[in-house]
């Protein structure tokens, strides 16, 4: 079983707190993605590796960082936490060249940034 | 631009019922298309997918159609059950995109007893 784990449910940072999200999967998928899910906003891409040391920017990555330093490891950062980046964030991952049954979630991070 | 479009926010069904998502596209390279269920407080999870060379998909109690010349899909779900109360996702991708998927917004569907 395919297996996605991001390191914390919840999360309650201040603002302007430099906040590391982890995510790790077992699965040796070379597609890591980090999204962002806000009510009515479906789920937005933030950024996405397709290997090693490689990351591309998705949709909406201001304020967002992330590094990819070991294949099974993508870490998403927000360098200086502001109260609009409360939100659900989940990790994803894909082997790539297929997509029989799309991507693998985590079971998500629930940022509140006070 | 949203090339993945699902227009009802929510959607209420009687237990028992057929609940019926729909899901529209604009772009017409996406040729998978993924059906995602997801609870409050977890990811999203795979439910069912179809490729565009069929019409059709069936598994159990869910049935994904597909009509390329309308660029529409819709899960049906009958009989619906109480635990089929979550948001669903509609996403869809093309061969040459590296299969990155392209979201919709979600619906949330509410079984009422």
């Amino acid at each position: 079983d395919v297996k996605v784990t991001q390191s914390s449910r919840y999360l309650v940072k201040r603002t302007g707190e430099k906040v590391f999200l982890e995510c790790v999967q077992d699965m040796d998928h070379e597609n890591m993605f980090w999204y962002r899910q806000d009510p009515g906003l479906g789920l937005r891409l933030i950024y996405f590796s397709y290997d090693v040391k490689m990351k591309e920017k998705g949709d909406i990555p201001e304020g967002y960082s992330v590094s990819r330093e070991k294949k099974e490891r993508f870490s998403l950062i927000l360098e200086s936490a502001s109260t609009n980046q409360t939100s659900m964030y989940l990790c994803a991952s894909s082997p790539l060249g297929k997509l029989n049954y799309g991507y693998t979630f985590g079971s998500g991070t629930r940022l509140t940034v006070v | 631009d949203q090339q993945v479009k699902q227009n009802s926010p929510s959607l209420s069904v009687q237990e028992g019922r057929i609940s019926i998502l729909n899901c529209d596209y604009t772009n017409s390279m996406f040729d998978y298309f993924l059906w995602y269920k997801k609870y409050p407080a977890e990811g999203p999870t795979f439910l069912i997918s179809i490729s565009s060379i069929k019409d059709k998909n069936e598994d159990g109690r869910f049935t994904v159609f597909l009509n390329k010349s309308a660029k529409h899909l819709s899960l049906h779900i009958v009989p619906s059950q109480p635990g089929d109360s979550a948001v669903y996702f509609c996403a869809a991708s093309a061969t040459d995109s590296n299969y990155q998927l392209i979201w919709g917004a979600g619906t949330k569907l509410i079984i009422k007893p």
